[in-house]
């Protein structure tokens, strides 16, 4: 069984800087390309960031480029989002998604229970 | 970037009947060479994460019950959720990947009439 185990959220302050890790098991890790997704209090789904399986090509929203860097730790299952410059619009859920393929641009087959990311003084 | 327009924003159904939720993306998703339409559909029930429902327009997840279907191809796709049900519940969104970046309708409410 697939599992998606995300930690990291906090509330920080504006201009403040977080790192999200997501723990995965159940499936072969290095073969699928991750994602992070994430969504703003009742408002919908915005796909973030993404790597493909071998870790080598990292991709991301124009809303996050160059202030959020993606990243995977194949022999540790994991993968990470590293937020810099945090703005009040980032505060959101955010999942981490398995996607059905080692290319980013594919779907999502298996999420996570989502970490609170609160960006506010 | 292209553009996912789901409608309606919400509807009421009563027990049994049938849901259709569109989908219209701003340019053609269909990549001709694999004859495949880059379009899924997720549920999204009250504070719990998203789950796929359909892929490549019309092929329903493994364990997906079979009155939710997907049709559609080129720039228009729909949602179809048969006799509802108590469960079926839930936000939908309609989600291209054809091209980065991913992404994803505005989302459709379905509730109980």
């Amino acid at each position: 069984e697939v599992q998606l185990l995300e930690s990291g959220g906090a509330l920080v302050q504006p201009g403040g800087s977080l790192r999200l890790s997501c723990a995965a098991s159940g499936f072969t890790f290095s073969n699928f390309a991750m994602s992070w997704v994430r969504q703003a209090p009742g408002k919908g789904l915005e796909w973030v960031s993404g790597v493909s399986g071998s870790g080598n090509r990292p991709s991301y929203a124009e809303s996050v480029q160059g202030r959020f860097t993606i990243s995977r730790d194949n022999s540790n299952h994991t993968v990470y989002l590293q937020m810099n410059s945090l703005r009040a619009e980032d505060t959101a859920v955010y999942y981490c998604a398995k996607q059905n393929s080692m290319v980013t641009i594919h779907y999502f087959d298996s999420w996570g229970r989502g970490t609170l990311v609160t960006v506010s003084s | 970037d292209i553009v996912m327009t789901q409608s309606p924003d919400s509807l009421a159904v009563s027990l049994g009947d049938t849901a259709i939720i569109s989908c219209k993306s701003s340019q053609s998703v269909l990549s001709r060479p694999v004859n495949r339409d880059y379009v899924a559909w997720y549920q999204q029930r009250h504070g719990q994460p998203p789950r796929v429902l359909i892929y490549w327009a019309s092929t329903r997840e493994s364990g997906v019950p079979d009155r939710f279907s997907g049709s559609g191809s080129g720039t228009d796709f729909t949602l179809t959720i048969s006799s509802l049900q108590a469960e079926d519940v839930a936000v939908y969104y309609c989600q291209q990947y054809y091209s980065s970046p991913l992404t994803f309708g505005g989302g459709t409410k379905v509730e109980i009439k």
